[in-house]
C-alpha cells in the first residue's frame, strides 16, 4: 500500500514570492504521482501529473512539480504566485502495478496569498 | 461539458435517517470513486467500481453501500446516518485504460448529520 505525507499543513505566502509545497510518499513499488489543486468550494481538478519520463513535470497556472525517486518526494512549485492560488493543495500517488488505479491522497496544504 | 454531475449539493439529515447520494459521468469512463473530504485528512475512499458491475471497499466503507447502476451512473447510500458522517463527498470518474489521466471530480456534496 502506498501513502502520501503533505509536510506543511499551512502556506502563507505574499503576492509575486516563489512557494514551494512538500510532498514525500511511501510505497514499495513504482508510481504515477499528482498535485490537485481546489479552489474555495469547488471540487478537485488536476494540476499535473507525473506517470514516466522527464522528472521535470510542468502543469497548468505556472506550476511545476519534481520527482525525486531516491528521495521519494513530489514537490511542487511556483516561481511567482497570485492571490487567485489561494487555494487547498493535493498531493496523490496511485500504484503502477494494481489493476483499479486508486489515488491515495496526503492531508492537503492551504496557500493563502497575501497583497 | 458537464464531467461529473453530483445531486444534491447540500443535505441535512438527522441520525438514522438514510440517503442517497446520486453521480452521473459522461465521458464514457470505466472507473467511478466515492470519496470523503474532512479537515486535515484530505480525501479518504469509500468505495469505488473499476469497472461496470464491479464494487469494492476503498479506505473507509463502514456505514455505506454503493451501486453501479450502468456505466455513467454510481451511487453512495446512507442507511443511517450518523453524525460521524458529517463530511464533503466527491465523486470522480476515470479511464485507466487509455491514458492514466488521473482522476475527475464532480463538484461535491456537504452532509450534515445532526
Amino acid at each position: 500500500a502506498q501513502s502520501v505525507t503533505q509536510l506543511d499543513s499551512q502556506v502563507p505566502v505574499f503576492e509575486e514570492a516563489p512557494v514551494e509545497l512538500r510532498c514525500n510518499y511511501s510505497s514499495s513499488v513504482s508510481v504515477y504521482l499528482f498535485w490537485y489543486v481546489q479552489y474555495p468550494n469547488q471540487g478537485l481538478q488536476l494540476l499535473l501529473k507525473y506517470l514516466s519520463g522527464s522528472t521535470l513535470v510542468k502543469g497548468i497556472n505556472g506550476f511545476e512539480a519534481e520527482f525525486n525517486k531516491s528521495q521519494t518526494s513530489f514537490h511542487l512549485r511556483k516561481p511567482s504566485v497570485h492571490i487567485s492560488d489561494t487555494a487547498e493543495y493535493f498531493c496523490a500517488v496511485s500504484d503502477l502495478t494494481s489493476n483499479d488505479y486508486k489515488l491515495s491522497f496526503g492531508a492537503g496544504t492551504t496557500v493563502t496569498v497575501r497583497a | 461539458n458537464a464531467g461529473v454531475t453530483q445531486t444534491p449539493k447540500f443535505q441535512v439529515l438527522k441520525t438514522g435517517q438514510s440517503m442517497t447520494l446520486q453521480c452521473a459521468q459522461d465521458m464514457n469512463h470505466n472507473s467511478m470513486y466515492w470519496y470523503r473530504q474532512d479537515p486535515g485528512m484530505g480525501l479518504r475512499l469509500i468505495y469505488y467500481s473499476a469497472s461496470e458491475g464491479t464494487t469494492d471497499k476503498g479506505e473507509v466503507p463502514n456505514g455505506y453501500n454503493v451501486s453501479r447502476l450502468n456505466k455513467r451512473e454510481f451511487s453512495l447510500r446512507l442507511e443511517s446516518a450518523a453524525p460521524s458522517q458529517t463530511s464533503v463527498y466527491f465523486c470522480a470518474s476515470s479511464d485507466w485504460r487509455t491514458a492514466p489521466h488521473g482522476l475527475f471530480f464532480g463538484s461535491g456534496t456537504q452532509l450534515s448529520v445532526l
